[in-house]
């Protein structure tokens, strides 16, 4: 069965550090996303991508951060300066169809720490 | 934009007995209503969903519920089993949006 991949599963980070988490979403799905879950809180929402652009984004996901997709397979997200409070487990999404209809598919996550 | 609430935060059942765990949404607008299963450092795994069209839909030991009048819906866990044991999240989404949003989580504990 096929699945979101995603890297590093954890990375440690000084404060004020540049980070990039990469995923890999299933081959034919159209919709790519990015949540974040910090430890013991409720999946939240950071950006959707669509047709090569960000069709939406959360109040979180603030001028720090930034999404790509560089080569039609990854789909990154940029943290250019890191703060304590982005230490969240990074989860990417990825889904065939619109939002409506069908599956979300979530990857393992990556573990971000900031230090 | 839409809210959901879930409750209880936490849950713990007798194995064999029954689990429910229910969501209030803000918005009228949403039609979709997905439930989704996070066992302790792994991804979150669809377990059921259920549309505005239908107000009942049922997997073997699992169902959801939904009152569109009301805005809530509920998942219903019959014959537990400790590998139930984990946190459930509801979800809500509209047509229009590009996202999920989700409820706080429920941790259920089956003890055995």
């Amino acid at each position: 069965e096929p699945e979101v991949t995603q890297t590093p599963s954890h990375q440690v980070t000084q404060m004020g550090q540049e980070v990039i988490l990469r995923c890999v979403p299933i081959s034919n799905h159209l919709y790519f996303y990015w949540y974040r879950q910090i430890l013991g809180q409720k999946v939240e929402f950071l950006v959707s991508f669509y047709n090569n652009e960000i069709s939406e984004k959360s109040e979180i996901f603030d001028d720090q951060f930034s999404v790509e997709r560089p080569d039609g397979s990854n789909f990154t997200l940029k943290i250019r300066s890191t703060k304590l409070e982005d230490s969240a487990m990074y989860f990417c999404a990825s889904k065939r169809e619109g939002l409506y209809t069908g599956e979300l598919f979530f990857g393992e996550g990556s573990r971000l720490t900031v230090l | 934009g839409e809210n959901v609430e879930q409750h209880p935060s936490t849950l713990s059942v007798q194995e064999g007995d029954s689990a429910v765990i229910k969501c209030t949404y803000s918005d009228s607008a949403s039609n979709y209503f997905p439930w989704y299963k996070q066992e302790l450092g792994k991804r979150p795994q669809l377990i059921i969903d259920i549309r505005s069209n239908v107000g009942e839909k049922k997997d073997q030991r699992i169902a959801v519920t939904l009152n569109k009048t009301a805005k809530h819906f509920s998942l219903h866990i019959t014959e537990t089993q400790p590998e139930d044991s984990a946190v459930y999240f509801c979800a809500a989404s509209d047509q229009g949006a590009q996202k999920l949003v989700f409820g706080q989580g429920t941790r259920l504990t089956i003890n055995p």
